[in-house]
């Protein structure tokens, strides 16, 4: 089975810094990887994904992902962050040939402080 | 539509009841997801529909819940005789290609918030 860990429940950040949210993931077979952002009162909206290929993987809104797969890692990043980026941050799998099914982590909140 | 939509965004029901949800995903799309995300937690995943055809129904917590998509376009999430560690955020999400895709974009609604009391 498949596992997801976010360690981190809450990133405070000033605008402008750059940050780091972690992702682990545990799998015995290859997944595909993806981050999900929600902003208040919306639906979760696919940031970025990692299918094959470059492990650095570009998103939207400035965000970026490293797959490294001997770490089991994919952590989102952005160089520097601004005030609307404070939402919750979801990191999830999903197993290669299997059901489109989503496994995700408990979240992270980036909370971006002026 | 322009994206997926559900309704209600908010239920409030006494232990008991029962609560039908609503899902109505992108018009193109093929198949249909339902997730559940209790408080402090990342969505679970509840089943799915390719079209109508419900294929995979595992993560269902019991047989009072059950989810219909009877035309391969709008969905319901049905869950009788409500109890209170039933409330969470249940989720619908969709997307275009249907069959073994685990590349394929998931879109999801706004969610419903479901109380119950």
């Amino acid at each position: 089975a498949q596992s997801v860990t976010q360690l981190d429940s809450q990133v405070p950040v000033f605008e402008e810094a750059p940050v780091e949210l972690r992702c682990n993931y545990s799998s015995s077979v290859s997944v595909y990887l993806f981050w999900y952002v929600q902003y208040p009162n919306q639906g979760l909206q696919l940031l970025l994904k990692y299918l094959s290929g470059s492990t650095l993987v570009k998103g939207i809104n400035g965000f970026e992902a490293e797959f490294n797969k001997s770490q089991t890692s994919f952590h989102l990043r952005k160089p520097s962050v601004h005030i609307s980026d404070t939402a919750e941050y979801f990191c999830a799998v999903n197993r290669r040939g299997a059901t489109n099914k989503l496994i995700f982590g408990t979240g992270t909140l980036l909370a971006v402080q002026p | 539509g322009a994206g997926v939509s559900q309704s209600p965004r908010y239920k409030v029901t006494k232990r008991g009841q029962d609560v039908t949800l609503r899902c109505d995903p992108i018009s193109s799309h093929a198949t249909l997801y339902w997730y559940q995300q209790a408080l402090g937690q990342g969505p679970e995943f509840l089943t799915y529909f390719n079209y109508e055809a419900q294929p995979d129904k595992s993560g269902l917590p019991s047989d009072r819940f059950s989810a219909e998509r009877p035309e391969g376009s709008i969905s319901t999430l049905t869950i009788q005789r409500t109890e209170q560690r039933d409330s969470a955020m249940y989720r619908c999400a969709s997307s275009l290609i249907p069959g073994l895709a685990g590349e394929e974009t998931q879109y999801f609604g706004p969610g419903t918030r479901l109380l119950v009391l």
